[in-house]
């Protein structure tokens, strides 16, 4: 099933802070945050594990609660180059591999 | 490094008719992924593959088939194509399940 994410837009003026939540009905064991710009691939942010791990940009911050099945996405002092789309994707473990991605946040910074 | 190519870029086809596309993931990586993006729906799960083996499928009809070779590029058909296969398909590739997913620039295919 496919996560949901919210806010499903927010507009934010450089320098403001934005935190964004992806919330699943399902059991999860990895949680992946990727940003697209119009016309671009999506690009990796961060992956968070179950235990704990966490692999990602030094500059982006996330936190996954494994209980609620829920991961939030922290943007501190927004830069114009954050906006775009935010995507979470969602993966319940086990040997078959499937990403599910929420429908997208839209952040939009201006100046 | 090389990073994920996909062609055809565009593509135009008509109802009916039948499509390949082709994914080259970043050298090393076994693991691809395909995802069809719709303004609507978002990154829709089309299926993956892990050294020529499909691990998993998303909830598309049969008319959506793929395979990987053992240079792991891989390559994705739709037969009998309809109007709302119109979208963006991106292919992505990863070392494996827990590791970021390197995205092609997608192609753009548009069904008359």
């Amino acid at each position: 099933q496919q996560p949901v994410q919210s806010p499903q837009a927010v507009i934010l003026r450089e320098g403001e802070d934005a935190v964004i939540n992806c919330s699943s009905s399902k059991a999860l064991y990895s949680v992946h945050w990727y940003r697209q710009k119009h016309g671009e691939a999506p690009i990796f942010l961060m992956i968070l594990l179950k235990g704990g791990e966490q692999k990602g940009h030094d500059k982006i911050s996330a936190s996954f609660n494994e209980k609620k099945q829920q991961s939030s996405l922290y943007l501190t002092a927004s830069q114009l180059s954050y906006s775009g789309t935010y995507f979470c994707g969602t993966e319940s473990g086990g040997s078959n591999y499937k990403l599910t991605f929420g429908k997208g946040t839209l952040l939009t910074v201006n100046p | 490094k090389a990073g994920v190519t996909q062609t055809p870029r565009y593509l135009i086809k008509t109802r009916g008719q039948q499509v390949t596309l082709s994914c080259s993931p970043i050298s090393g990586h076994r693991s691809v992924s395909w995802y069809q993006q719709t303004p609507g729906q978002g990154l829709q799960f089309l299926f993956e593959y892990f050294s020529e083996t499909q691990r998993n499928k998303g909830n598309f009809p049969g008319r959506f088939s793929g395979r990987q070779f053992s240079n792991s590029r891989s390559e994705m058909n739709v037969s009998t194509l309809e109007l709302g296969d119109s979208a963006l398909y991106l292919c992505a590739s990863s070392w494996d399940k827990t590791y970021e997913q390197y995205f092609g620039p997608g192609t753009r295919l548009t069904v008359t």
